[in-house]
């Protein structure tokens, strides 16, 4: 079956500075997705990448799929307050589930 | 509103009580899921719906029971809850689209086993 596993585990990283979280299939990767998670709260979309090579940006946020789709990148410039909270990828899997990475949780400090 | 909500926010049972956790999504997607996440494990999925009257198990179903004769509902029952069940709830939807997968997640439910 196939796993994901996300790196780092946690993340404290100072305002302002550069971060990647990653996200490392056992299987060649169909869909991967990311999601924010804000402490208590439920799971925020954030995109999606289907292509190797493929790459998407949402303000200060890009991921990257690899060439040979095993792998995902999150990538956050100047990081601020509002970017703390758990990160997780998923991956499409049979019978239109989701696996799922078990997170990565960013501390910004100020 | 329309969205995804979940029922109650937070519960605290005894060991052996049955309990039930609603959903409720309002887009009419035709895939619902519900997953527990515990430190350490991410999220698992417990069982999924592809549409009404169709359920399946997923990874963790020992203890779980769904049912969902509507579309729009998708409750979860611990038939006779235990301390290991102590966990956060998320329900989620999907349309499913063309191979696209964007599940909406609910704002949890957290609950404590005593």
């Amino acid at each position: 079956s196939q796993e994901l596993e996300q790196s780092p585990q946690s993340l404290i990283v100072q305002e302002g500075k550069n971060l990647t979280i990653n996200c490392t299939s056992s299987k060649t990767l169909y869909g991967l997705y990311w999601y924010k998670q804000k402490y208590g709260e439920g799971l925020i979309f954030l995109m999606m990448l289907q292509k190797g090579g493929e790459e998407k940006s949402h303000e200060k946020i890009t991921a990257k799929l690899d060439e040979k789709k095993q792998q995902s990148s999150l990538h956050i410039t100047a990081s601020q307050p509002s970017h703390a909270g758990i990160y997780l990828c998923g991956a499409d899997a049979s019978n239109y589930q989701l696996i799922w990475g078990a997170g990565t949780k960013l501390i910004i400090k100020p | 509103d329309a969205g995804i909500t979940q029922s109650p926010r937070y519960k605290i049972t005894e060991t052996g009580r049955q309990v039930t956790l609603m959903c409720h999504q309002t887009w009419s997607h035709s895939y619902m899921f519900w997953y527990r996440q515990d430190l350490g494990h991410g999220l698992r999925l417990i069982y999924y719906s592809a549409a009404a009257d169709i359920t399946d198990k997923g990874e963790v179903p020992d203890g779980y029971v769904v049912s969902r004769s509507k579309t729009e509902n998708f409750p979860l029952t611990l038939e006779s809850a235990t301390r290991s069940q102590t966990s956060v709830y998320f329900c989620a939807s999907s349309a499913w689209d063309s191979g696209y997968n964007e599940q909406f997640f609910g704002p949890g439910t957290r609950l404590t086993v005593l």
